[in-house]
């Protein structure tokens, strides 16, 4: 089975710009979960999606956004840049079914630097 | 405020050692506790996980040991090997359906040969 992929790996942009990154997770998985991993903060939930709804959500501002795609893929949107977003961003693949929590897997991320 | 608490910040290990690392919790409604590990230049990945329901759970070289009345649970690495040096991270989930994951904020291993 392929794992867990994400895409841009890398990514350059300036403060006040507007990106979105693409995952694509395990076969057969149906929950994605997004997570922002720096230095200072360590790595944090942003939010998760299961069968395109938005299920559960982090304390980011409004700027990080996401969606699912019938497929379940998913993409992140983070608008007007700031400094502090340079970080990797990491998706992780579950199959998400409901009655507790299971085995999250994760991508290689999207190193992403503003400028 | 840091749900997941995890110590200590880096190890350094000779092989064939065991390493040892400490995380603590506040939040009793978490349910679920895996261990990851992470390479530079790479996502995290599942090493083991437990549920509170077991004191302990052994996969290989790697053993978590959880005390729920304590409120914390450990990874041992038995054979420590140079291939192991990597940063590990404790985790931990309230379920409920939530796939959100509170992380410890990682320890750097080292295991010199």
């Amino acid at each position: 089975k392929a794992g867990v992929t994400q895409t841009p790996r890398y990514l350059i942009k300036t403060r006040g710009q507007q990106v979105t990154l693409s995952c694509s997770p395990i076969s057969g998985h149906r929950s994605v979960s997004w997570y922002q991993q720096t230095p200072g903060q360590g790595l944090q939930f942003l939010f998760e999606y299961f069968s395109e709804t938005q299920r559960n959500k982090g304390n980011f501002p409004g700027r990080f956004s996401g969606r699912q795609f019938s497929n379940s893929r998913s993409e992140m949107n983070v608008s007007t840049l700031e400094l502090g977003d340079s970080a990797l961003y990491l998706c992780a693949s579950s199959s998400g079914h409901s009655g507790g929590a299971y085995e999250q897997f994760f991508g290689p991320g999207t190193r992403l630097t503003v400028l | 405020q840091q749900q997941v608490k995890q110590s200590p910040q880096s190890l350094i290990v000779q092989k064939g050692g065991i390493s040892i690392i400490n995380c603590a919790y506040e939040n009793t409604a978490f349910d679920y506790f895996p261990w990851y590990q992470q390479f530079p230049g790479k996502g995290p990945a599942l090493l083991i996980a437990i549920r509170p329901d077991v004191s302990e759970k052994k996969e290989g070289r790697f053993t978590i040991s959880f005390n729920k009345s304590a409120k914390q649970f450990s990874l041992h690495i038995m054979d420590s090997q140079p291939g192991d040096s990597a940063t590990y991270f404790c985790a931990a989930s309230n379920g409920n359906g939530a796939n959100n994951l509170f992380f410890g904020t990682g320890t750097r291993l080292t295991v010199i040969p």
